[in-house]
């Protein structure tokens, strides 16, 4: 069975830095693409950024472009996600999906974590 | 990037037809996926490739296509359909998910 867990910090400031993790289990990790997708409490979901499986392909969604950096340990079963120079509009809930395919492009997530509450505040 | 567009709610009473729309012009190019997210829950994919549902999804959910316009149907709403829905596509652009569609059944 697939199992998706997030965790990191769940408070930082204004211009701070945060890092998330995802550990994976129950499938082949370098064999699927990786995604964080983050939701504002009470609004939509939004594609932050994906990694292929062999983590040399990335891509981001265009609000975090620049500021976040997505990256995955392969013999740890680990994806990341490096958040730089936050917003407050970057408090969300930030999920974790495995996709479907090796590649991101064209993959759509299949299975998710339930998901990890960063709160941006000074 | 690009947009996905759903009616921001649907209202159904149960035993009752409902269906979402997504607009975009991806569509009519690539396969529209969607998801249902209970309150305080994550999302769960209930349609994939347009019309295809995962084994453990109900049959109540079908999915459907036409140009650039998607469309999920719930036939016999139930009152544990009650959820917010989002469809999704990617293409070289990138990935998008819609803007989503409260589904009300009452």
């Amino acid at each position: 069975e697939v199992h998706l867990l997030e965790s990191g910090g769940a408070l930082v400031q204004p211009g701070g830095s945060l890092r998330l993790s995802c550990a994976a289990s129950g499938f082949s990790f370098s064999s699927y693409a990786m995604s964080w997708v983050r939701q504002v409490p009470g609004k939509g979901l939004e594609w932050v950024a994906g990694i292929n499986g062999g983590g040399g392909t990335t891509n981001y969604g265009d609000s975090v472009k620049g500021r976040f950096s997505i990256s995955r340990d392969n013999s740890q079963d680990t994806v990341y996600l490096h958040m730089d120079h936050v917003r407050v509009e970057d408090t969300a809930i930030y999920y974790c999906a495995r996709l479907s395919y090796y590649d991101f492009w064209s993959a759509y997530p299949g299975h998710w974590g339930q998901g990890h509450l960063v709160t941006v505040s000074s | 990037s690009y947009e996905l567009t759903q009616p921001p709610s649907v209202s159904v009473s149960p035993g009752q037809t409902a269906s979402i729309t997504c607009s975009g012009d991806v569509l009519s190019r690539k396969f529209g996926y969607w998801y249902q997210q209970k309150s305080g829950q994550a999302p769960v994919l209930v349609i994939y490739e347009d019309t295809k549902r995962p084994s453990d999804i109900s049959e109540r959910f079908s999915g459907s296509k036409s140009g650039a316009v998607a469309t999920l149907t719930i036939s016999g709403a139930q009152m544990e359909d009650e959820a917010d829905y989002y469809c999704y596509s990617t293409d070289s652009r990138g990935n998008v998910f819609g803007t989503g569609t409260k589904v009300t059944v009452l």
